[in-house]
């Protein structure tokens, strides 16, 4: 049980577009969704967190405009990079709770990859 | 405010030998929780071993367990008969009761064949 999906594993885009990446909760109903940002051999920083049906929450320091973060349903929360730039480049991971189950645990999804050209 | 300490970057065992990993947190909270979490190359988030705060009892997962001093601040974690799937990044946390987590540094662990 308790297991999180990402989509897509990898996206590649151009300086400039838009990326939307899927965190889906396969066996459960999350009301909190996290996003995390990960650089090479660093630990995750916390970006946002997602409630259902209302804003999301940011970090300090994480732009709201840039990173638009969606939680319609409680099994999706999606994260947006607007206008997409070099440095936006890094590994994505999403994480859920199991309010059924370890409320205090979190289940993490496999990670996107976006690499921006 | 909450802090996770992994001292050690970098470790190697060989197979089948034991390890073990430190990490020390600083809190002024009485009900807490602690993990341990493995991000092995596919750099999937992997819930190894969970510790309640008011739990005496050291928690145990197969070859995974810890030791946990609460007066210490210290919630170490012991790899048995280490195996060549064990080679991950290893992320200890801290869980309080707010909505987020606070991460260690990670400590690389690497299994010798």
């Amino acid at each position: 049980g308790a297991v999180v999906s990402q989509h897509p594993s990898r996206v590649i885009c151009k300086s400039g577009t838009s990326v939307k990446i899927e965190c889906r909760s396969l066996d459960f109903q999350a009301t909190t969704m996290f996003w995390y940002r990960q650089f090479p051999k660093k630990s995750l920083m916390l970006m946002a967190t997602s409630n259902e049906g209302s804003k999301a929450t940011y970090e300090q320091g994480v732009e709201k405009d840039k990173f638009l973060i969606n939680h319609a349903s409680l099994t999706l929360s999606t994260l947006t990079v607007t206008s997409a730039h070099p440095e936006d480049s890094s590994f994505y991971i999403c994480s859920a709770r199991d309010p059924q189950g370890w409320q205090e645990t979190q289940y993490f999804g496999p990670g996107t990859r976006l690499l921006v050209l | 405010a909450q802090t996770v300490t992994q001292s050690q970057p970098e470790m190697s065992v060989q197979e089948a030998e034991t390890v073990t990993l430190s990490c020390t947190y600083d809190t002024s909270e009485s009900n807490y929780y602690l993990f341990w979490y493995k991000q092995p190359p596919s750099r999937q988030m992997i819930l190894v071993i969970r510790q309640e705060a008011y739990k005496q009892q050291n928690a145990t997962e197969n070859r995974f367990s810890v030791n946990f001093q609460k007066a210490a601040k210290s919630f170490s974690l012991k790899i048995s008969d280490s195996q060549l799937g064990d080679t991950a990044m290893y992320f200890c946390a801290f869980y309080s009761g707010t909505y987020k987590y606070i991460f260690g540094t990670g400590t690389r662990l690497k299994v010798l064949a």
